[in-house]
């Protein structure tokens, strides 16, 4: 299998601006999760896919953000009008469904640092 | 709510010597899950092991062996002979079923690992 992974790996922007993620989680994975992770701290979760469905939302992810996952394959992030804050590394994970256990996959995540 | 702490931030060692990372956590679900994962420089999270809330066995898995104690609601994890590629960010994970679907992760903040050679 090959492993989750995420486009760009690295994006500057200026603050404003609009930025769209892209993860490609593991063939026949059908739980996509996005979390962020800030200098120092541990990620966090951010939303929750199973197959096509946004099935979670953290109360971290405010109306700028967006995700979607058409036909349950890959998924992306946007962030609309981008702001200073904003700037952090995203991760995107992968897992299957298997009884009542889930591990999940990291890609290598995407670093935005907004100007 | 569900709570992951790791008291120590940084644990600077020199190689061949053992080192454990602590991990303490709450939750008041029944049914949960920990997890350890590794982030080396490159910034990917590696994952190490997976332990539900029924199993409290003791696993080792080479130099790595994880000690996990319900009574404590901790989750140790302990490298033996420790080695320069070890050094990285370790983090200790909880999850539980959030009632919507997911298993999201409530990560701790990490801790540093150096191995001094």
């Amino acid at each position: 299998d090959t492993g989750v992974s995420q486009n760009p790996r690295h994006k500057i922007t200026k603050r404003g601006q609009n930025v769209t993620f892209r993860c490609d989680p593991i063939s026949e994975h059908n739980r996509l999760y996005w979390y962020r992770q800030t200098l120092g701290q541990g990620p966090e979760f951010l939303t929750y896919f199973q197959n096509e469905a946004q099935l979670e939302k953290s109360r971290l992810l405010s109306d700028r953000f967006s995700a979607e996952r058409p036909k349950g394959s890959f998924s992306t992030l946007e962030i609309q009008r981008t702001e200073q804050g904003d700037s952090a590394m995203y991760l995107c994970a992968s897992s299957m469904t298997s009884g009542s256990t889930d591990t999940q996959y990291f890609g290598p995540g995407t670093r935005l640092t907004v100007l | 709510a569900q709570k992951v702490t790791q008291a120590q931030t940084e644990i600077s060692v020199v190689e061949k010597e053992d080192v454990t990372l602590d991990c303490v956590y709450e939750t008041r679900d029944t049914t949960y899950y920990l997890f350890w994962y590794k982030q080396p420089p490159s910034g990917e999270l590696v994952f190490l092991i997976r332990r539900n809330s029924f199993d409290e066995q003791n696993e080792i898995s080479g130099r790595y062996s994880w000690n996990f104690q319900k009574s404590t609601s901790s989750f140790n994890f302990t490298i033996t002979a420790s080695q320069v590629v070890d050094s990285a960010v370790y983090f200790c994970a909880l999850s539980a079923y959030s009632g919507a679907g997911s298993y999201q992760l409530t990560f701790g903040k990490g801790t540093k690992l150096s191995v001094i050679p």
